[in-house]
């Protein structure tokens, strides 16, 4: 079957560690996108990538990286400088562009103690 | 920038049509309007989506008004499953621009 696949869908990390987020897309999509959703929150976005090897920042880049070295893969670090890390993740991906809409995976809920 | 505003949330009965607005007043001429729900703690889920004319599928009704400056979406029975976040979206389609969401519509479907 086809789709985007997060994993792990709970994480947790020590404050001052980075951690990475897998994203994983079967649909040959050439975007990609991260997003961070807070309780109660709308999804702001992080990172976006139209295709391999280029990405650009989202309003919310400070403290995280992204690369996207195949054109199914667009892993997230979340880093130390990040300030508050724990958050839900949620990544997708979408044709270019066209009228066409853009596929999410289940999320990866990050918590750091 | 979310472009869309959208009631925080909103009541229906079960079984009867929910209808849940958008204003999207600055909407450009090639900019699509979208709609996703998300259920608590998942993945959001795509519903519908139109450029000017009223679009349905299995799922839904979109209604574009005439200018363009809002929409409505339409859940014609809703069920305790349509219970979600409701969000509107524009996205220009031709530079591949990202998709903006807002805090969206919190709906509530009541039995």
């Amino acid at each position: 079957d086809g789709g985007i696949t997060q994993s792990p869908k709970y994480l947790f990390r020590k404050e001052g560690q980075n951690v990475t987020l897998s994203c994983e897309q079967n649909l040959n999509h050439d975007a990609m996108y991260w997003y961070r959703q807070d309780p109660g929150q709308g999804l702001r976005l992080i990172y976006y990538s139209q295709i391999v090897n280029d990405f650009q920042k989202g309003d919310i880049a400070e403290g995280y990286s992204v690369s996207r070295e195949k054109k199914e893969s667009f892993p997230l670090t979340v880093t130390s400088a990040q300030k508050n890390p724990t958050a839900f993740y949620l990544c997708a991906s979408s044709i270019r562009s066209g009228s066409t809409e853009a596929f999410f995976g289940q999320g990866t809920r990050l918590t750091v103690v | 920038d979310a472009k869309t505003t959208q009631p925080p949330s909103m009541d229906c009965a079960e079984g009867r049509a929910a209808n849940l607005p958008c204003n999207h007043s600055t909407i450009s001429g090639n900019e699509y309007v979208y709609w996703y729900r998300q259920i608590h703690s998942q993945g959001p889920q795509y519903i519908i989506h139109g450029l000017k004319n009223n679009e349905t599928n299995e799922m839904a009704s979109l209604i574009i008004t005439e200018d363009r400056k809002s929409s409505t979406l339409i859940l014609p029975h809703a069920t305790l499953r349509d219970t979600a976040v409701y969000y509107c979206i524009v996205r220009e389609i031709n530079t591949g621009n990202q998709f903006y969401f807002g805090t969206g519509t919190s709906l509530t479907v009541i039995p």
